[in-house]
């Protein structure tokens, strides 16, 4: 069982935009730390998405956009293309676990 | 540019014990701290170890306390794993992980992966 808490599973069809969300709790997001994002293509390491809830390293898309609010974090696809077909996972840090880092439990993204 | 190199998987009967090792490169290795991630076949990542820069402070998760050992030797820029009395839900592809230090904000740091070592347990 994840920390954070994210749907299994998210799709849309090509040029859409699809939204996933990310739940935690005081201990962790709602503590103020930041939100991080990763996509992950199968048999490889995750990638950095967004970092410090809605930076985009260089090289990302402007289609890909994050955002915080109390508890909560979601990763915003508009545009969608079949390229972006992935496992997302969101990452923060917790208090109550000695700060270790938590993971959602990922969410499949199926373009249709 | 950070680089994370991990070795020493493969595949080991339950109970059995394996290390697992990390060559670091492109940080100041001895100021980071760094985190063992795992990945179940199919599953999401859950990071089961972290250690400090100097090596004092060291988290385990519930699931590896007192079978896993975190170690580091910054003379050396390498990482360790040692794992013992290994089950069948240890097998997983295990990462090597550091804070991504050219993406910090000012309350936390996303990370920089190694690409994997994959641990299988079975008789």
């Amino acid at each position: 069982q994840s920390v954070l808490t994210q749907p299994p599973s998210v799709s849309g069809a090509p040029g859409q935009r699809v939204t996933i969300s990310c739940t935690g709790n005081s201990s962790n997001i709602g503590a103020r730390y930041d939100v991080h994002w990763y996509q992950q293509l199968p048999g490889t390491a995750p990638k950095l998405l967004i970092y410090g809830t809605s930076n985009r390293p260089s090289g990302v898309p402007d289609r890909f956009s994050g955002s915080k609010s109390g508890t909560s974090a979601s990763l915003a696809i508009s545009g969608l293309q079949a390229e972006d077909e992935a496992d997302y996972y969101c990452q923060s840090y917790d208090i109550s676990l000695s700060g270790s880092t938590v993971f959602g439990g990922g969410t499949k993204l199926t373009v249709l | 540019q950070v680089q994370l190199v991990e070795s020493g998987g493969g595949l080991v009967k339950p109970g059995g014990s394996l290390r697992l090792s990390c060559a670091a490169s492109g940080f100041a290795f001895s100021d980071n701290y760094l985190s063992w991630i795992r990945q179940a076949p199919g599953k999401g990542l859950d990071c089961i170890s972290y250690i400090s820069g100097s090596g004092n402070s060291i988290y385990y998760a519930d699931s590896v306390k007192g079978r896993f050992t975190i170690s580091r030797d910054n003379a050396k820029n390498s990482l360790y794993l040692q794992m013992n009395s290994l089950r069948a839900e240890d097998t997983a592809v295990y990462y090597c992980a550091t804070e991504n230090g050219g993406f910090c904000s000012s309350t936390s740091c996303p990370l920089a992966w190694g690409q994997g070592t994959l641990v299988t347990v079975s008789s």
